[in-house]
């Protein structure tokens, strides 16, 4: 257990449709990646938030958005949802954002 | 934007052989991990290396950080079907806190 919470753990959508992804990072650490990854491929970087503040910004699409809140946690937006976006989100939590990173167990999200 | 370049892409050995993966950069990192990822679950940790010239065993694995702090490798001896998975460089800057991954090497180890 990496201490990274992800919910849900399965989503299935229609196109056009919004979902949020959550997740909480381990106690302490301050810095949240949001990744992408499709079948059989590597790790896309989304975006990072560092204390709450957005502190790097990957391939992340316009209909993508994400936020970090006072109490550190992290919901990633995904809007109008294409079947190309059907795949993998993996959160990861670390202490000072150039550090470990603990990854959660992510939420496979299908579009159909 | 801090590129991380891992080789091979794709590796795939007999049980017993021994392999090699390489993560390279043209930047500086202040620290780089490694981790292994199985189908369907996160990425987990395996070591951390800070200091240039460090080598670091895990059992069978032993890592090693370049002189310069730009490159590292990855060397597994007499590896095991257990061994199966993708393997990820990462590199933190402490200058401007982040942390970035190279495209990964999945490796395929045949009982």
């Amino acid at each position: 257990d990496s201490g990274v919470t992800q919910t849900p753990k399965h989503l299935i959508t229609a196109t056009g449709q919004r979902v949020t992804l959550r997740c909480s990072p381990r106690s302490g650490d301050l810095s949240v990646y949001w990744y992408q990854q499709s079948l059989d491929q590597g790790l896309q970087f989304l975006i990072q938030y560092y204390n709450g503040e957005e502190r790097a910004k990957g391939n992340i699409l316009e209909r993508f958005s994400a936020q970090q809140f006072p109490d550190l946690h992290s919901e990633l937006n995904l809007s109008s949802l294409e079947l190309g976006d059907s795949a993998l989100y993996f959160c990861a939590s670390s202490a000072g954002g150039h550090t470990e990173a603990f990854f959660g167990q992510g939420t496979r999200l299908t579009v159909v | 934007t801090q590129l991380l370049e891992q080789s091979p892409q794709f590796l795939s050995i007999q049980e017993g052989e021994n392999l090699t993966v390489y993560c390279n950069s043209s930047s500086v990192f202040s620290s780089l991990q490694w981790y292994r990822q199985e189908p369907g679950e996160g990425p987990v940790l395996l070591v951390t290396v800070v200091t240039g010239g460090e080598v670091k065993k895990l059992k069978r694995l032993t890592f090693q950080f370049g002189d310069a702090r730009k490159d590292s490798s990855l060397h597994i001896t007499a590896a095991q079907p257990g061994d199966t998975g993708l393997y990820l460089c990462a590199g933190g800057s402490e200058d401007d806190y982040k942390l970035s991954f190279g495209a990964g090497t999945t490796v395929t180890v045949r009982a």
